[in-house]
């Protein structure tokens, strides 16, 4: 049963200390996509890859966020500085480019003190 | 702006079939509408979708109205472990942008 893995799937850090948080998305998926849910703003995409090129990060606060797909089994979402605000549960997803059907991770839960 | 309207809970009891309404009065025609779901604390899952034709899988029932303006997500039998938060999205394939609401809350109750 193939699935999205995430880790760590729980992180608490302090402000200011950089985050990264690692995805391996389904064997064979071209589409990647990094969420993030809080219970203000619920659930908001941040970035996702095509074929492991980036195609919309417009989601996602250029500042100190940044995507990556250094290779088709991993995705990270790195974040520098982190910040309180920051605190949410991150979600991986993965799919085929001509379906949007996507299939999530467990999430990543961060908090930053 | 939102693309689809749902109620923001609804209650159903177990063993009976719970009918979840979701409102899209400006969908386009190339537009599918998607249905996920998210337990608490797991990852949003993928459960049907369809464009005009009502779709059956063997998670749910998906009904759209033939001027596609509203659909209907059917759990046929539902059990304890379908309380959830239910998300209905519209959204034309291949642009991998879901836009994710506020969804349903589904409480099943024994």
């Amino acid at each position: 049963d193939a699935r999205v893995t995430q880790t760590p799937r729980h992180k608490v850090t302090e402000m200011g200390q950089e985050v990264t948080m690692r995805c391996q998305p389904i064997l064979g998926h071209n589409t990647v996509f990094w969420y993030r849910q809080t219970m203000m703003q619920g659930l908001e995409l941040l970035a996702y890859f095509r074929n492991r090129a980036p195609l919309d990060d417009s989601g996602m606060p250029k500042d100190r966020f940044s995507a990556e797909m250094p290779d088709a089994t991993l995705a990270t979402l790195k974040i520098q500085p982190s910040e309180p605000r920051d605190s949410a549960v991150y979600f991986c997803a993965s799919g085929w480019v001509w379906s949007d059907t996507q299939y999530f991770g467990p999430g990543t839960r961060l908090t930053v003190l | 702006d939102a693309k689809t309207t749902q109620p923001t809970s609804m209650d159903c009891a177990e063993g009976r079939a719970a009918n979840l309404p979701c409102n899209h009065s400006t969908i386009s025609g190339n537009e599918y509408v998607y249905w996920y779901r998210q337990i608490h604390s797991q990852g949003p899952q993928y459960i049907i979708h369809g464009l005009k034709n009502n779709e059956t899988n063997e998670m749910a029932s998906l009904i759209i109205t033939e001027d596609r303006k509203s659909s209907t997500l059917i759990l046929p039998h539902a059990t304890l472990r379908d309380t959830a938060v239910y998300y209905c999205i519209v959204d034309s394939s291949n642009t991998g942008k879901l836009i994710f609401g506020q969804g349903t809350t589904l409480q099943v109750k024994p």
